[in-house]
C-alpha cells in the first residue's frame, strides 16, 4: 500500500522560503509522478507541480520563479522549496501520487 | 489554463436522496492520447482528498458503486445515487489533461 507523509514546520515568517518534506513507502519514487497541491483557507485548491519518474519536473507558472521540487531516490522522498513566501501561502500542504494517492497535509502559515 | 467552471457551490441533501454535480472546462480535456484526464475528488471533513472517479468514469478502488461519472470534451456529471453519511464533504473535479492541473471551486454536501 502506498503511503505519503509530509513533513515540515508549521509557521514560516514572510520574505523566508518555505521547505517540506514527502516520504514515501509502498512504492518507488521513481516510478510515476509525483506532486504537490495546497489547499487555501476555503476550498480553493492549486496544483503546484510535479517530479517524475526520470527526475523532471513541472510547475504551475504562477509560482514558477519561486518553486522548486527535488528528490532523494536513496530515501525515497521528494521535496519542495517556496521561496519568497508571503500571507498568501498559508495553506495545507499535500503530496500526492496524483490524483490516486494522498499524504495526510501539512498547514503552513505564514505569518511574522 | 483551463478554467473548471463547477456546481452548484453547495448541496442540501437527505440521506437516500440522489445527487448530481456538474463540472465544466473551458477546453476540450481530451488529451493528445486520446484519454480525457477528468477526475472527481472527495474530501471528507479533517481527512486528504480522495480519488472518487478518474478518466470521467472509472471508479477508483474501493470507491463504492453509488459514485458514476459521466461526460465527455467538456461537460462533466458525477452522480451520487442514494446518499449516505459518509459521502458528507467537499467534492472537486480536476483536470489533469493541460498543465497546470486545475480544480473546481468545490461542491459542499451537507445534511439537510
Amino acid at each position: 500500500e502506498v503511503q505519503l507523509q509530509e513533513s515540515g514546520p508549521g509557521l514560516v515568517k514572510p520574505s523566508q522560503s518555505l521547505s517540506l518534506t514527502c516520504s514515501v513507502t509502498g512504492y518507488s519514487i521513481t516510478s510515476n509522478y509525483w506532486g504537490w497541491i495546497r489547499k487555501f483557507p476555503g476550498n480553493k485548491m492549486e496544483w503546484m507541480g510535479y517530479i517524475s519518474y526520470s527526475g523532471s519536473t513541472s510547475y504551475n507558472p504562477s509560482l514558477k520563479s519561486r518553486i522548486s521540487i527535488t528528490r532523494d531516490t536513496s530515501k525515497n522522498q521528494f521535496f519542495l522549496q517556496l521561496n519568497s513566501v508571503t500571507t498568501e501561502d498559508t495553506a495545507t500542504y499535500y503530496c500526492a501520487r496524483f490524483p490516486k494517492n494522498w499524504g495526510q497535509g501539512v498547514m503552513v502559515t505564514v505569518s511574522s | 489554463d483551463v478554467v473548471m467552471t463547477q456546481t452548484p457551490p453547495s448541496l442540501s441533501v437527505a440521506i437516500g436522496q440522489s445527487v448530481s454535480i456538474s463540472c465544466k472546462s473551458s477546453q476540450s480535456l481530451v488529451h493528445s492520447d486520446g484519454k480525457t484526464y477528468l477526475n472527481w475528488l472527495l474530501q471528507n471533513p479533517g481527512q486528504s482528498p480522495k480519488r472518487l472517479i478518474y478518466q470521467v468514469s472509472n471508479l477508483g478502488s474501493g470507491v463504492p458503486d453509488r459514485f458514476s461519472g459521466t461526460g465527455s470534451e467538456k461537460d462533466f456529471t458525477l452522480k451520487i445515487s442514494r446518499v449516505e453519511a459518509e459521502d458528507l464533504g467537499v467534492y472537486h473535479c480536476v483536470q489533469a489533461t493541460h498543465v497546470p492541473y486545475t480544480f473546481g471551486a468545490g461542491t459542499k454536501l451537507e445534511l439537510k
